[in-house]
Parts: C-alpha cells; sequence; structure tokens
C-alpha cells in the first residue's frame, strides 16, 4: 500500500456520461497530480493541485475538470465520456524534496 | 513541444547481465528527471536527479543525468527476474508538477 488511496478501481459507464474519481493523497502531502496512461498515448500529466489551488496544467481536455478539498483528497470530473476516454487514471502526491511521487493503483475507466 | 525518448523500447536479458537505459530529452524549462519503474499497475519512484554528474544508487540501481547533453542514463547491474517491468522516465519542468514522460523501455529478465 503506496499511502494514495483511489476509487473506484474500476469504472464501466457509456459514451456520454460523467464519472467522478477520488484520490486521497498520503498522510502530509500537500500536492496531488493526475495521469491518464492509455495504451496508445503512454503516461500523459493532467493536472496538478496544492493544498487546494491548481499549480499547473498538462494536456487536460475541456470535459475534464479536478479540485482539491480542503481535506486535501482531491477529484477528477469526467464529463461527455468517448470512447476515447478509456484509460488508467493515476493519482499521485508528493512532499518537497528529493521523494518523486507516490503514486496510487489508479482507476481502470472503460467507456463503452 | 517538450520530449522525453527513451530507448532502447524493449530488452531481453538473462539473470547476471547489466542493463543500460538511456532517456535523452528536449525540455522548454527542466527541474528534475525522475526514473520509475512500473510493474502491473502503479509506477514507483526509483530516482529523481536535478544535478549533472552526481550519480544517484539505489542497491543494484545507478542512475545519472548529464544536463548539457540532456540524456539520463539509468543501469541495472546483476539482473533478477523481479526487474522485469517498463522502466519510465520522466522530466520535470520548473512550471513544479508539469511532466513529460518518455513511452518507457520493457526490460524483460529471464531465468
Amino acid at each position: 500500500d503506496s499511502g494514495v488511496t483511489q476509487t473506484p478501481k474500476h469504472l464501466i459507464t457509456a459514451t456520454g456520461q460523467r464519472v467522478t474519481l477520488r484520490c486521497s493523497p498520503r498522510s502530509g502531502d500537500l500536492s496531488v497530480y493526475w495521469y491518464q496512461q492509455s495504451l496508445d498515448q503512454g503516461l500523459q500529466f493532467l493536472i496538478q493541485y496544492y493544498n487546494g489551488e491548481e499549480r499547473a496544467k498538462g494536456n487536460i481536455l475541456e470535459r475534464f475538470s479536478a479540485q482539491q478539498f480542503p481535506d486535501l483528497h482531491s477529484e477528477l470530473n469526467l464529463s461527455s465520456l468517448e470512447l476515447g476516454d478509456s484509460a488508467l487514471y493515476f493519482c499521485a502526491s508528493s512532499v518537497y524534496g528529493d521523494y518523486g511521487y507516490t503514486f496510487g493503483s489508479g482507476t481502470r475507466l472503460t467507456v463503452v | 513541444e517538450d520530449k522525453v525518448v527513451q530507448s532502447p523500447l524493449s530488452l531481453v536479458v538473462h539473470e547476471g547481465d547489466t542493463v543500460t537505459l538511456n532517456c535523452s530529452y528536449e525540455v522548454t524549462n527542466f527541474r528534475s528527471l525522475l526514473w520509475y519503474k512500473q510493474e502491473k499497475k502503479a509506477p514507483t519512484f526509483l530516482f529523481m536527479l536535478t544535478s549533472s554528474g552526481i550519480e544517484k544508487k539505489s542497491g543494484r540501481l545507478s542512475s545519472i543525468l548529464d544536463k548539457k547533453e540532456l540524456f539520463s542514463i539509468l543501469n541495472i547491474t546483476a539482473t533478477q527476474t523481479g526487474d522485469s517491468a517498463v522502466y519510465l522516465c520522466a522530466v520535470e519542468e520548473t512550471n513544479a508538477g508539469k511532466s513529460t514522460f518518455g513511452d518507457g523501455t520493457t526490460l524483460t529478465v529471464k531465468p
């Protein structure tokens, strides 16, 4: 157990629907990062939050949004889902310093 | 556009061999380079490199960064079957948190 908790582990939904992925960072980590990993695109950075504020944005679609709450957990909202959004979505957290990022076990999203 | 290129894409070796994985990058505002090992699920952190020429070591794994030539290598000595995984290289920008990943090197270690 890495200490980063992601729920749900698996999600199957239909095109056009909206889903919410949840992430709880490791105790003490203020930063949360979201990534998408698909077979054809590899691992892609989506967005980072630090202590409730958005800090960095990557290749995140406008249909996707995220937020970090006062208790530091984060949610990634995916709307108007398309087949191409099927992927593994990872959350990671970090503490400042030479420690890299700790990843959660991911949410596998399948859009049918 | 930021780019991270890893080579080789895949590698098959036998237990006891030494391997070198390569990562070259083109990033506008470099902050750090990270190596991860990904087995079945989530990547696990191996090294973070920020300064040129300083080797980081952890057991049989070591890594070094060359900021002038814009590349890093990850060495694994005396490989074991448990080293079989995808090794990912990522470069983080000074816009903290924004990172670009390479496609990974798939290492297979045969008994």
